[in-house]
């Protein structure tokens, strides 16, 4: 079964923290890893995608992809109040036409 | 800044009718896709499409679900026969290449009654 695990938290940090998101997947050929978050009620929102080893840094964002142990994160600077809403890890898995959501994490971030 | 859209944003239907999603991809995307989110669950993979056919499909797109492209910008999931457990958030996706970031449109909520 192909799989992407998350913790589910929530995960609660104070504002101007760094939160630290994991996800582990478990198709050894994923090529493209996906960090998402989602607010209550609403779609998905793309933040970073990530598709070799290392890190990637876009602003306050973070991703971190490790395909030996397969283990992708997210790390989020000076995080806000804002940013407070579930994160979600998606993998494309195998041949790249489908996309494996992981449950998410719910993030909060006290002011 | 382009974006995906979907219609209807709230669908409510009685059990065994047949109800269409519609989605409105980016206009340079090629890859299509379908994913459903009951609430309070992750979001599942339903299908994605390419090149005018199904690409792959999920063991929840059954003889019950259907996709379509009926011109150069719609894609349409249609619901055959609508059950209870049918009801969720109905995301449509599209991204430019195979791999690629994907981008989702508001969604569609589906209630059966």
């Amino acid at each position: 079964q192909k799989e992407v695990e998350q913790n589910s938290g929530p995960l609660s940090v104070p504002e101007g923290a760094i939160a630290s998101l994991n996800c582990t997947y478990s198709d050894r050929v994923s090529q493209s890893f996906f960090w998402y978050r989602q607010y209550s009620g609403k779609s998905p929102e793309l933040i970073m995608s990530i598709y070799s080893n290392g890190d990637k840094e876009d602003g306050r964002f973070t991703a971190q992809l490790n395909k030996a142990s397969q283990y992708v994160s997210l790390l989020i600077r000076d995080s806000q109040p804002s940013d407070s809403a579930t994160y979600l890890c998606a993998v494309n898995m195998g041949g790249g036409f489908k996309t494996i959501f992981g449950a998410g994490t719910r993030l909060f971030v006290k002011a | 800044e382009p974006e995906v859209t979907q219609t209807p944003s709230h669908q409510v239907t009685q059990m065994g009718q047949e109800v269409i999603l519609r989605c409105v991809p980016i206009s340079n995307h090629l890859y299509f896709y379908w994913y459903r989110q009951i609430l309070g669950q992750k979001v599942e993979f339903l299908v994605s499409f390419y090149n005018n056919e199904i690409s792959e499909k999920s063991e929840i797109f059954d003889d019950q679900f259907s996709v379509e492209r009926p011109d150069g910008s719609n894609f349409t999931l249609k619901i055959r026969s609508t059950k209870l457990e049918d009801s969720a958030m109905y995301f449509c996706a599209s991204s430019e290449a195979l791999l690629d970031e994907q981008f989702f449109g508001p969604g569609t909520r589906l209630t059966v009654l």
